[in-house]
């Protein structure tokens, strides 16, 4: 069990690129979550899987944001058209539904810096 | 909406010294509460999980208490060490959560915690 991955760790691009950030689960977790934190504040809730299915999305999560776990293992997070307002860290966390009362596993980050 | 909020916002202890950190949430309508630990720049690391039903938890030198009724809980370091200089996160799944999905934490801001040698 090697943790949540998360890469890349650190990106920074020109506003109105397009960027990609992946993610590894804990291989036995169904449960897949993405967040995104900026300085000073705590994670906010962006989207979260159950295997494959993108099951609940939130109203943080605009229509630049897209995010897909396609065999229900690994995800990716795509930011298209930056903007500033998008520099922050994106976590990542997994964990299996019903199982260690539900204890959620976070990873590194990627952090994301808009210029 | 479920909100966080976490008292006090930052600290500065000698070490050796006990510590709590507070934490209270409006909606007492919970599944869990978490208390987690971020070093700067870094992903978070899970301390102590209470479910509802539950009213503390302990690990080693932490301990934590949770009064859902009046929605609020508390972390309790004992004998502080340089080493837990950190920003602890309280963090609450609501079970009327809307557009967080299940298992969706709402955190409160931390608090950033430095314990001086």
């Amino acid at each position: 069990d090697t943790g949540v991955s998360q890469n890349p760790r650190h990106k920074i691009t020109k506003r109105g690129q397009n960027v990609t950030f992946r993610c590894d689960p804990i291989s036995e977790h169904n449960r897949l979550y993405w967040y995104r934190q900026t300085l000073g504040q705590g994670p906010e809730f962006l989207t979260y899987f159950q295997n494959e299915a993108q099951l609940e999305k939130s109203r943080l999560l605009s229509d630049r944001f897209s995010a897909e776990r396609p065999k229900g293992s690994f995800s990716t997070l795509e930011i298209q058209r930056t903007e500033q307002g998008d520099s922050a860290m994106y976590l990542c966390a997994s964990n299996q539904q019903g199982i260690s009362g539900n204890t959620i596993y976070f990873g590194e980050g990627s952090w994301l810096t808009v210029v | 909406k479920q909100e966080v909020t976490q008292i006090p916002a930052a600290l500065s202890v000698p070490e050796g010294e006990n510590l709590v950190l507070n934490c209270s949430f409006t909606d007492s309508a919970i599944y869990n509460l978490q208390w987690f630990r971020q070093d700067p720049g870094k992903g978070l690391t899970s301390l102590l999980l209470i479910q509802s039903s539950q009213r503390e938890q302990t690990s080693g030198r932490l301990n934590a208490s949770l009064d859902k009724s009046s929605g609020r809980s508390t972390l309790y370091i004992a004998a502080s060490q340089p080493g837990d200089s950190a920003t602890y996160l309280c963090a609450v799944t609501t079970s009327t959560y809307s557009g967080g999905g299940a298992d969706g934490l709402t955190f409160g801001k931390g608090t950033h915690l430095i314990i001086q040698p």
